[in-house]
């Protein structure tokens, strides 16, 4: 397998421009996360899904940030408006137990 | 909700030096703890895990200590060498919630 992908690696757009980041899990795995990292804040988890239904969105910063999982292998993350202080890169982990799986994420710049 | 604290920060050791970081955790509920090495520029990669009906596991240069009592726990890397240079977290969750409580990282340097 290949690992959990995330596309696109970097991006850089202005602020308030849409941005939506994608995600493929690992075949097999039922639970998904998203996670931001920040030099101040660390790796914190956004929201995740369990079966492609979110369970968890009690760390998404606001309105302005939206996640969905049409299916198993695919998912997004959309900030719309997006702010200069959404900077940070983007982590999409998967499981199916225990262990989760990161992807390489995205780094997003917003200017 | 879960809590992390995760020591020291920086850590600069020796080639072939040991590295120890510990953390310690907040929700008694926890009971798998891993460990991830994130190198520049690449997503966290897991390195190895605990599970709280177990006090210690290694692999070859690599343990994990749990203490459960106190909450804590290690990571113990032995003779260190300078491909080990990276950020570590730990990391702890427990089986009612799927997603991890990361601590706060390490960034560890070894010395050739």
């Amino acid at each position: 397998d290949a690992g959990v992908i995330q596309s696109p690696r970097h991006e850089v757009t202005e602020m308030g421009q849409e941005v939506t980041l994608r995600c493929k899990p690992i075949s097999g795995h039922n639970s998904l996360f998203w996670y931001r990292q920040t030099m101040m804040r660390g790796l914190e988890l956004l929201i995740y899904f369990n079966n492609n239904v979110p369970i968890d969105d009690s760390g998404m910063p606001e309105d302005r940030f939206s996640a969905k999982m049409p299916n198993a292998s695919f998912s997004t993350l959309k900030i719309q408006p997006s702010e200069p202080r959404d900077s940070a890169v983007y982590f999409c982990a998967s499981s199916a137990a225990a262990e989760a799986f990161f992807g390489q994420g995205t780094r997003l710049t917003v200017v | 909700g879960e809590n992390v604290e995760q020591h020291p920060s920086t850590l600069s050791v020796q080639e072939g030096d040991s590295a120890v970081i510990k953390c310690t955790y907040s929700d008694s509920a926890s009971n798998y703890f891993p460990w991830y090495k994130q190198e520049l520029g690449k997503g966290p990669q897991l390195i190895i895990d605990i599970r709280s009906n177990v006090g210690e596991k290694k692999d070859q240069r690599i343990a994990v200590t749990l203490n459960k009592t106190a909450k804590h726990f290690s990571l113990h890397i032995t003779e260190t060498q300078p491909e080990d240079s990276a950020v570590y977290f730990c990391a702890a969750k427990d089986t009612g919630r799927r997603a991890l409580t990361f601590g706060s990282g390490t960034r560890l340097q070894v010395q050739p």
